[in-house]
């Protein structure tokens, strides 16, 4: 069965503190690993996708790496607008994707 | 929120009345989706649309039916709505030809039964 396990469920950091949120998965042949970003009372917004172990994507702040087993959101230098909970899901063999349920992420200045 | 219009943005039904959300697109994408967020379950999938007229079955499917008679719009019916279908339902887009896609999401319904 296709799992996603994302960790912390909860982050506090102070403003400029980096650190990483964790994605673990299970499925059977991975058709990509994404990254959304949700704000509340809105859908969520993609940020990254990465289909293969090694690859790497930025964007501002971020940074997404995946491993055969894992994905990591690193954060660096964060700024109170990246407050937000981030999603983290897999390509499902239905062509849905399977959520994990999220990292709410708190940045205080 | 990529072209995707979801409505209406709220809803307070009673148990036992049909409900029924849309979703509209603006993108001609061939695929859309129906999930739904609840504390604690992260996003689920309800029903799925790959063309007109085309649509199965997601995770979450007992008490939901879905239409699309045309590729913009996809709707989603609670055709007895129960206190257990209160939750956030958000469409999302994809185009997926080949391989898996991004899949785009709107703003979401806020669906609450009394």
């Amino acid at each position: 069965e296709d799992q996603v396990t994302q960790s912390p469920e909860a982050l506090r950091l102070q403003e400029g503190e980096s650190s990483s949120l964790n994605c673990s998965y299970t499925v059977s042949g991975l058709r990509g690993l994404f990254w959304y970003r949700q704000d509340p009372g809105k859908g969520p917004e993609f940020l990254f996708t990465l289909y293969s172990a090694g690859e790497e994507k930025e964007k501002e702040r971020l940074k997404a790496t995946l491993t055969k087993k894992e994905s990591f959101l690193h954060i660096t230098a964060p700024k109170p607008e990246d407050s937000a909970t981030y999603l983290c899901a897999v390509g499902g063999s239905q062509g849905n994707l399977i959520f994990g349920k999220g990292t709410k992420l708190s940045v205080k200045p | 929120d990529a072209g995707i219009t979801q409505s209406p943005r709220h809803k307070v039904t009673e148990t036992g009345t049909p409900v029924t959300l849309r979703c509209h697109q603006t993108e001609n994408h061939r695929y859309m989706y129906w999930y739904r967020q609840d504390p604690g379950h992260g996003l689920r999938l309800i029903h799925y649309s790959y063309g007109v007229k085309d649509t199965d079955k997601g995770e979450v499917s007992d008490g939901y039916s879905v239409s699309r008679s045309k590729t913009e719009d996809f709707l989603l019916t609670l055709e007895s709505a129960t206190s257990s279908q209160t939750s956030v339902y958000f469409c999302a887009i994809s185009e997926r030809d080949i391989g898996f896609d991004i899949q785009y999401f709107g703003a979401g319904t806020r669906l609450s039964v009394l």
